[in-house]
């Protein structure tokens, strides 16, 4: 059964960094793209930050984009999302997710792992 | 930034009733717009993708329709366990978006 793990979230002062991790197991990790989401809390759903499978093309949203980094380690089987120069509004649960299609790096996401939480507070 | 409008925000249903939920984007997406049901403390499930084809394992009293700009999620016969928000998703154009989510609560 497919399944993704997040981990690595925490609470953290503004301007801090913090390194979220997200293991893959039941899948062929390095066939597909890999996407964070993030849900602020009582909120929506926001997409952070994309990864092909072969970690040629990137995309992040604006909100995050030169703060955030998504990388991910095929050999591990694990996505990762550095984030720096943390601020308030990044207070949210992360999601890490994967494409249902095999070497895409969009379309819809089949599996969600179950969340990390993440709270930026002084 | 393709915006996905969700209506209606909020909608209280008797069980076995019909809900109809619309997605309306900003610009043409064709197909790829996909539908998530996620119940309070649980991750978003994948219901609907590309607006019409059901995902693996979802009831099928849970469909998708549209194409363009405008999306609908129909479930035939609401039951207690279809109580949750849902949202719709394009994926045709970076950045990838979600609509504002549409909560369905049983009566």
């Amino acid at each position: 059964e497919a399944q993704l793990v997040e981990s690595g979230g925490g609470q953290v002062q503004p301007g801090r960094s913090l390194r979220l991790s997200c293991a893959a197991s039941g899948f062929s990790f390095s066939d597909y793209g890999m996407f964070w989401v993030r849900q602020a809390p009582g909120k929506g759903l926001e997409w952070v930050a994309s990864i092909s499978r072969n970690s040629g093309s990137l995309g992040y949203a604006d909100s995050v984009k030169g703060r955030f980094i998504i990388s991910r380690d095929n050999a591990k089987n694990t996505l990762y999302l550095q984030m720096n120069s943390l601020r308030t509004e990044d207070t949210a649960l992360y999601y890490c997710a994967k494409t249902g299609m095999v070497g895409a790096t969009r379309g819809a996401f089949d599996i969600w792992g179950q969340g990390t939480k993440v709270t930026v507070s002084a | 930034e393709i915006v996905l409008t969700q209506s209606p925000d909020f909608q209280s249903v008797t069980p076995k009733e019909k809900v109809t939920i619309t997605c309306r984007a900003s610009q043409r997406i064709g197909t790829s717009l996909h539908w998530y049901q996620q119940k309070p403390d649980q991750s978003p499930k994948l219901l609907i993708r590309y607006a019409s084809q059901s995902f693996s394992g979802v009831p099928s009293r849970f469909s998708g329709s549209g194409s363009g700009t405008e999306f609908t999620l129909t479930i035939d016969s609401l039951e207690v366990e279809d109580a949750a928000t849902y949202y719709c998703h394009q994926t045709s154009t970076l950045p990838l978006t979600f609509g504002g989510g549409t909560k369905v609560e049983i009566k």
